[in-house]
Parts: structure tokens; C-alpha cells; sequence
């Protein structure tokens, strides 16, 4: 069971908005809207930002935003800020009733 | 509030066999799952398995099935991961993390992680 594909990099400009996407297959994200998005920061502990594709939990900035079209989720920062700057994992339920993450991406704001 | 506190870090010796656990506080431990999820040094999150803490069932990933056991106390609020043969590759940080019901849903509070070092 391969990892989702994530970019390992993308990076933008303070204010600017990035779209990390979240490639899998017919078996996850194209077959269920379960995807989770985590943020962590070096040497902390991973956070819930999106769930259910598109949710935000109660206290997460709505800058954040998820969206899915076929088997490719995405992530979306608007008017980003320093404190974006952190690593993001994509997760997706799959049909064999397991977990999947994606292989991470690291934001850079430049 | 919502606490899930893991276990302390551990040093062990290729062959040795290690338990972590995860105490949950702050919520009514047997109606949420716990997932436990590696981090291997500079590497990504992979998702290992979760346990229903209400009847124990659990559910492992293939990659990890056979190499790994969670279990539960639901008496004491507490969930295990145990590894066992320990090689140089189990090194890594093992977080704990509930869900609702089903892994359908998302991993909302996340233990603090427990280090694990096995020197080669």
C-alpha cells in the first residue's frame, strides 16, 4: 500500500496563497470524502486543520481550505503567514479499512 | 480537557522488546479509538493500527501487522503499543491519537510522542 503522493516542497511569499496537493487512488481519496490534512511544526506534535475533505475544526484558521476532485485532494493557504511555515500531511480512509498518510510537504515562507 | 499522555523515551538493544503507552483524560475513553502513528527520523507519518478501547478490537496496518500488538485497558484509561525483536529501523517517534468511532474519522487529539532509540 504506496503512501499518497504529495510535493515534498512548495513555498510562497508572505500574504501570497499555495495549494499543496494529495494524489491516491480509486481505492482512497477518489473512492471516499475522508480526507484529513495535518500540520506540524519542527519537533511538535501533528494537528488536525481539515477533515472530511473541506471541515475545518472548531479554533483552525478559515485561511485554511480543503477541496477533492477525483483521486487528488488539495490544501489550500491563504494569506500566508510565518507561522504557516511547517510540514503538511494528507490523510485518506481507504477500502481496506485503513489509514493512509501522504509522504509530506514542506512549506517554506520565503 | 482533552489529554492523551504517552509514555516516556526509551534506549533499548536490537533484540529487546518495548511497551509505550497512551493514558487519555478529559473524555470518555472507551467511545474513542486510538491510532498509533510512526515517524521515523526525518521521515513522514505512517499509520501503524488502532484499537477500539470498549472491546479491544484492533485493526492493523499491513505493514506492520505481525511486527506490532496494541492492546487496551479501558480500567485505566490506557492504550499499548508493544514491539517486540527490535531492530536499528524501529527507531523513531510513536505518537498515539484518537478518533471517533470508525477510522473514517480524523485523528483529533494527538498524544505528546515517545521517542524510541535502538542503536545499531
Amino acid at each position: 500500500q504506496s503512501a499518497l503522493t504529495q510535493p515534498a516542497s512548495v513555498s510562497g511569499s508572505p500574504g501570497q496563497s499555495i495549494t499543496i496537493s494529495c494524489t491516491g487512488t480509486s481505492n482512497d481519496i477518489g473512492d471516499y470524502d475522508y480526507v484529513s490534512w495535518y500540520q506540524q511544526h519542527p519537533g511538535k506534535t501533528p494537528q488536525l486543520i481539515i477533515y472530511d475533505v473541506k471541515s475545518r475544526p472548531s479554533g483552525v484558521s478559515n485561511r485554511f481550505s480543503g477541496s477533492k476532485s477525483g483521486n487528488t485532494a488539495s490544501l489550500t493557504i491563504s494569506g500566508l503567514q510565518a507561522e504557516d511555515e511547517a510540514d503538511y500531511y494528507c490523510t485518506s480512509f481507504t477500502n481496506t479499512k485503513t489509514l493512509i498518510f501522504g509522504g509530506g510537504t514542506k512549506l517554506t515562507v520565503l | 480537557e482533552v489529554q492523551l499522555v504517552q509514555s516516556g523515551a526509551e534506549v533499548k538493544k536490537p533484540g529487546e522488546s518495548l511497551t509505550i503507552s497512551c493514558k487519555g483524560s478529559g473524555y470518555s475513553f472507551p467511545t474513542y479509538w486510538i491510532s498509533w502513528v510512526r515517524q521515523m527520523p526525518g521521515k513522514g507519518l505512517e499509520w501503524m493500527g488502532n484499537i477500539d478501547p470498549s472491546n479491544s478490537y484492533t485493526n492493523y496496518s499491513p505493514s506492520f501487522q505481525g511486527h506490532v500488538t496494541i492492546s487496551a485497558d479501558k480500567s485505566i484509561s490506557a492504550v499499548y503499543l508493544h514491539l517486540s525483536s527490535l531492530k536499528a529501523a524501529d527507531s523513531a517517534i510513536y505518537y498515539c491519537a484518537r478518533h471517533r468511532r470508525w477510522l473514517q474519522n480524523p485523528l483529533d487529539y494527538w498524544g505528546q510522542g515517545t521517542p524510541v532509540t535502538v542503536p545499531s
